[in-house]
This record gives structure tokens, C-alpha cells and sequence, in this order.
């Protein structure tokens, strides 16, 4: 059951620029929704999460809005830079911690 | 470095075949979690302990199995091994039981099984 989905496999932008990752879920019932970042040869890492009350959550250059009406997640990254060259998977999890993910999107930002 | 290790990092086996992966959870976190990942694919659930005891059950398959020990490390046990299986399996640890926190976790960095 794919409950959460990323459209785009993958996102190019130039340095400087905005980079907007997408996800879109099934479940109206998630608690809350993260963002994780993979680097090759290593595990994902945690982003930045929002939880199912809130529409914005902001981290530096890390930006999350979730539009539940739409159940739309987005990622914003402001100003990209070439580090953020990565695999981003959108996860959506229930109150018991069991966590869904899509299937990522690898982000290459260009110097 | 995330603080959560598996071993092996990398294993090749054949068809019906068994293999036991390892992961050790960051000090004190209480809560380990089983990812695979296939190719091209986002990572599925498949089980979660909490300090020794099965929480939470995703698409594991009858020939998987898992366990935490009371040092609270855990093993996923894969048996009669299929090409399909083929994959990266990632092990994850928490400090929240479930209902607690917002979700985050730590991740290893994966073993990768390649079944021949």
C-alpha cells in the first residue's frame, strides 16, 4: 500500500535557488509527517517533521508546509546548496510510530 | 555518525538460504525498528520493538523474523531466502515509545543483501 508518494524521482536546481520537494499521501489519519535526507553509503537522517495540528514549520533554510485538504507535504530549501545534493524521502507516521515513506526524490543542486 | 551499527554491512547468499542481520540501538533508546529498502523503492516497515517486546508489525513476511534481546540490541532473521529479498535493510532506533515524540529516528547505515 503506497499511503505516501513522491511524484518526482528526481529534482535538479542551480545553487542559490529554491528547491521544492513534493510528497503526497493517502491517510488522513497520520499524526505527523518528516523529512529525511540519505546520502550514499550512509542511513537517512532526520529533517525537519510538522505535526498533523500545524501547516508550517521552519528550520533555517529547511521549510515544511502540509496542506491537509490536499494532503500535500512540501519541502522547501532556501537557498539550495550543492551539500543538499541528496535523497529526500517524505514520511508520514501514526501515533504508534509506525512510519511510512515514499520512495525519495534525489535532489542535485548545481554550482 | 547516528549512533545506531549493523552488521554486516554487506552480504551475498544464495536462494534458501538464512542470514541474520544485526543493529544496535543509539545508548539508552529504547524502541529499534526494521526497514527494507528495494530498489527504487521508499522504505517499508517491517517490525518494531520496544525494551524487548514486539510494538508494531508492517509488511514483514512469514519467512522474516525479528527479535530484541535485553541488552536491546536486535536481529532480523531472514530465511528460504528469494532473489526478491534482495536489499537494503535498515535497522532505526528511538527514545520514544510509541504515542510519544514526533517520529524521529536514527538510522544505521543499512546492510546490504544480495541474494544470488
Amino acid at each position: 500500500d503506497q499511503q505516501v508518494k513522491q511524484n518526482s524521482p528526481s529534482l535538479s536546481v542551480q545553487e542559490g535557488r529554491i528547491s521544492i520537494l513534493n510528497c503526497d499521501y493517502t491517510n488522513s489519519m497520520f499524526d505527523y509527517f518528516l523529512w529525511y535526507k540519505k546520502y550514499p553509503a550512509e542511513g537517512p537522517t532526520f529533517l525537519i517533521s510538522i505535526s498533523s495540528i500545524k501547516d508550517k514549520n521552519e528550520d533555517g533554510r529547511f521549510t515544511v508546509f502540509l496542506n491537509k485538504s490536499a494532503k500535500h507535504l512540501s519541502l522547501h530549501i532556501v537557498p539550495s546548496q550543492p551539500g543538499d545534493s541528496a535523497v529526500y524521502f517524505c514520511a508520514a507516521g501514526f501515533g504508534n510510530n509506525d512510519m511510512r515513506f515514499g520512495a525519495g526524490t534525489r535532489l542535485t543542486v548545481k554550482p | 555518525d547516528s549512533g545506531v551499527t549493523q552488521t554486516p554491512k554487506h552480504l551475498i547468499t544464495a536462494t534458501g538460504q538464512r542470514v541474520t542481520l544485526r543493529c544496535s540501538p543509539r545508548s539508552g533508546d529504547l524502541s529499534v525498528y526494521w526497514y527494507q529498502q528495494s530498489l527504487d523503492q521508499g522504505l517499508q516497515f517491517l517490525i518494531q520493538y520496544y525494551n524487548g517486546e514486539e510494538r508494531a508489525k508492517g509488511n514483514i513476511l512469514e519467512r522474516f523474523s525479528a527479535q530484541q534481546f535485553p541488552d536491546l540490541h536486535s536481529e532480523l532473521n531472514l530465511s528460504s531466502l528469494e532473489l526478491g529479498d534482495s536489499a537494503l535493510y535498515f535497522c532505526a532506533s528511538s527514545p520514544y515509545p510509541e504515542g510519544l515524540g514526533t517520529g524521529e529516528l536514527f538510522f544505521g547505515e543499512g546492510s546490504r543483501l544480495t541474494v544470488l
